[in-house]
């Protein structure tokens, strides 16, 4: 089945960039919504983001303008860079593909990556 | 933004008991309503999708009903494992939006 997993750095510094990828396994990237969700420590759940395999985009306004997701098709890799970091950034990163079937209406996250907290601080 | 709102935000039981949680969005979104289970230090889990659609591999006695803009989310018989946090989320529009989250702590 397919899985995916969280890389990257694990601190990063105020006003830096985050960079994140997240990598494919068992099954294509290709044909499907791809997305970047937070949550920072004792939190809920923010979505960032998402990128359909075709590279098109679409942000949450709450990031963007210091979002950018982009999507490597031949390394079944997508990836997140955050700009310009505060420590409300400091969270869990999560990326998650987003499923749908012709039965019912919308889409929903799964499966999902188990997640890499990512630490804003000198 | 669609503003989703779980209650209650806590909640206590007791194993073997049933339980509902309710989440309302700020606008109608049909069934476009998902529920996640978020266990400590772990991913959120899909449980139900399109409102009232089971996911695989999850236990018959979770399920979900509603439209437009009242959801809930039904636990019957309380196992030692469904202690957990809870999430709505919506997928009639962008920005996604979850709820804030419902705890469900044993008694």
């Amino acid at each position: 089945q397919v899985q995916l997993q969280e890389s990257g750095p694990g601190l990063v510094k105020p006003s830096e960039t985050l960079s994140l990828t997240c990598t494919v396994s068992g099954g294509s990237i290709s044909s499907y919504f791809w997305s970047w969700i937070r949550q920072p420590p004792g939190k809920g759940l923010e979505w960032i983001g998402y990128i359909y395999y075709s590279g098109s985009t679409n942000y949450n306004p709450s990031v963007k303008g210091r979002v950018t997701i982009s999507v490597d098709t031949s390394k079944n890799q997508f990836s997140l860079k955050l700009r310009s970091v505060t420590a409300a950034d400091t969270a869990v990163y999560y990326c998650a593909r987003h499923t749908r079937n012709a039965m019912v209406t919308g889409d929903w996250f799964d499966p999902w990556g188990q997640g890499t907290l990512v630490t804003v601080s000198p | 933004d669609i503003q989703m709102t779980q209650s209650p935000s806590s909640l206590s039981a007791s194993v073997g008991d049933r339980v509902t949680i309710t989440c309302r969005a700020s606008q109608s979104i049909s069934t476009y309503l998902n529920w996640y289970q978020q266990r400590p230090g772990k991913a959120p889990k899909l449980l139900i999708y399109a409102a009232s659609s089971l996911q695989s591999g999850v236990p018959s006695r979770f399920s979900g009903t509603g439209s437009g803009t009242d959801f809930t989310l039904t636990i019957t018989s309380l196992q030692p494992e469904d202690f957990a946090t809870y999430y709505c989320q919506q997928s009639y529009s962008t920005p996604r939006t979850f709820g804030q989250g419902t705890k469900l702590e044993i008694k």
